[in-house]
């Protein structure tokens, strides 16, 4: 059983299309995350979930928007894509309580051409 | 705020060699400490973590980490690599007192392990 799984893990679009990357995990927690990793290998957070409510939303552009449909699942939808979003996205949860270490999907390699 | 920052962005090593992977970060409040290693196309995997307690740390992988408080530095190590050691390495802060805090992560460490 995967704890964090996110789907896809390979996404190649056209530039100006919409995707979504979906991501489930199925460890009890109540906080979510999404990362971005650029081509350096630098992790930035991009938001923070916890039950179903944004906590944390940093200076990402407003094409990106994260929906949690419940505390088990934070999607990720990306409209009119651009070659600088090309990256790959990770998921991760936390439990908040225990508030220790997060766990992360396998991630979502997004390239936009 | 915290922030971390990894000495080294690349660490050459033969196998079987000990190897030492610098970490300091910085923050206002007190941290939790851990060490995150990505193999090639993968996604992250806990290494160790320092909650509290003792400040010699042993993660998986034959992987051991010491937290100084006064020099604020989490350094990893390991005795003797493999090749299958190598991969991109991170450090990363998270605060103790807010909960569901945020990994602040530093830039990675490239460790490649030669024959």
């Amino acid at each position: 059983d995967t704890a964090v799984s996110q789907t896809p893990k390979y996404l190649v679009t056209q530039m100006g299309n919409d995707k979504s990357i979906k991501c489930e995990q199925n460890l009890g927690h109540d906080t979510m995350y999404w990362y971005k990793q650029d081509s350096k290998k630098f992790l930035k957070i991009m938001f923070s979930y916890n039950n179903k409510e944004l906590i944390i939303n940093e200076t990402v552009p407003n094409r990106f928007s994260p929906k949690s449909p419940d505390k088990a699942h934070l999607n990720l939808h990306i409209n009119s894509l651009e070659l600088g979003d090309s990256a790959v996205y990770f998921c991760a949860s936390k439990d908040r309580l225990s508030n220790t270490e997060a766990f992360f999907g396998q991630g979502t390699r997004l390239t936009v051409v | 705020a915290q922030s971390v920052t990894q000495l080294d962005s690349q660490v050459p090593v033969f196998e079987e060699a000990p190897v030492e992977l610098r970490c300091n970060y910085s923050s206002s409040v007190s941290v939790y400490l851990f060490w995150y290693v990505q193999y090639p196309n993968q996604g992250l995997q806990l290494l160790l973590k320092y909650l509290s307690g003792s400040t010699l740390v042993k993660g998986i992988n034959g992987f051991e980490a010491e937290f100084n408080k006064s020099q604020t530095s989490f350094h990893l190590r390991k005795p003797s690599v493999h090749i299958s050691d190598t991969a991109e390495y991170f450090c990363a802060v998270s605060a103790r007192e807010t909960s569901g805090s945020r990994l602040t992560f530093g830039e990675g460490t490239q460790l490649t392990v030669n024959p």
